[in-house]
């Protein structure tokens, strides 16, 4: 099992530009998460998804947009990049409740 | 906003010595868990806790809920460098176990 993968690891964007973060995880689970990770701040949940064709909005949802097509894709979506999204972003996912499954993240800034 | 506290932000210590590091809240979680995190990676999972006042054990690291679950700690004996990391807290509460309140970690330098 690969687990959680993200794609890519690192871009730069430019203000105004979009991108997608790919998340794909081959251990079957139903729930998938999105988060963003600034220095010193923790993790923020930005969306969330409890099956195929269901999303959720987190804590940090603006200026993202999410779709869950398959059990096993879960893309975030950055429509017009802005400085204040340069983070770094996690994708989980989570069978029950409890254990999430982290992939290895992707470093995003934007200037 | 439920919020979880964590504490010290920093620590740096010898190999060998004991600590022990803290998560509060002044919410109820229904469970609590700790992962940790090396540089340029994801958070992995140590531990889960649900019950208050539980204890458990990972070899040298013992995990305990509060009575009234608001709070956790961990504690690392004779630390190692492999220890080194950033350790968080995240809280579930309510019906939506699955989404977790993370705190914003206490960043661990064990020094050979």
């Amino acid at each position: 099992n690969a687990g959680v993968t993200q794609t890519p690891k690192f871009r730069i964007l430019k203000i105004g530009q979009s991108m997608t973060l790919q998340c794909t995880q081959d251990m079957n689970h139903n729930y998938m998460y999105w988060y963003r990770q600034d220095p010193g701040m923790g993790l923020k949940l930005i969306y969330y998804s409890v099956g195929a064709g269901i999303t959720d909005k987190g804590e940090v949802p603006n200026g993202y947009n999410v779709s869950r097509s398959t059990t096993e894709d879960f893309p975030l979506r950055l429509e017009l990049a802005a400085p204040s999204q340069t983070s770094v972003y996690f994708c989980a996912s989570s069978l029950t409740n409890y254990e999430q499954y982290f992939g290895p993240g992707t470093r995003l800034t934007v200037t | 906003t439920q919020l979880l506290e964590q504490s010290p932000q920093f620590l740096s210590i010898q190999e060998g010595e004991n600590l022990t590091v803290y998560c509060n809240s002044s919410s109820v979680f229904s469970s609590l868990q700790w992962y940790r995190q090396e540089p340029g990676e994801g958070p992995v999972l140590l531990v889960t806790v649900v019950t208050g006042g539980e204890v458990k054990k990972l070899k040298r690291l013992t995990f305990q809920f509060g009575d009234a679950r608001k709070d956790s700690s961990l504690h690392i004996t004779a630390a190692q460098p492999g220890d080194t990391g950033l350790y968080l807290c995240a809280g579930a509460s309510g019906g939506s176990n699955y989404k977790l309140t993370f705190g914003k970690g206490t960043l661990l330098t064990v020094n050979p």
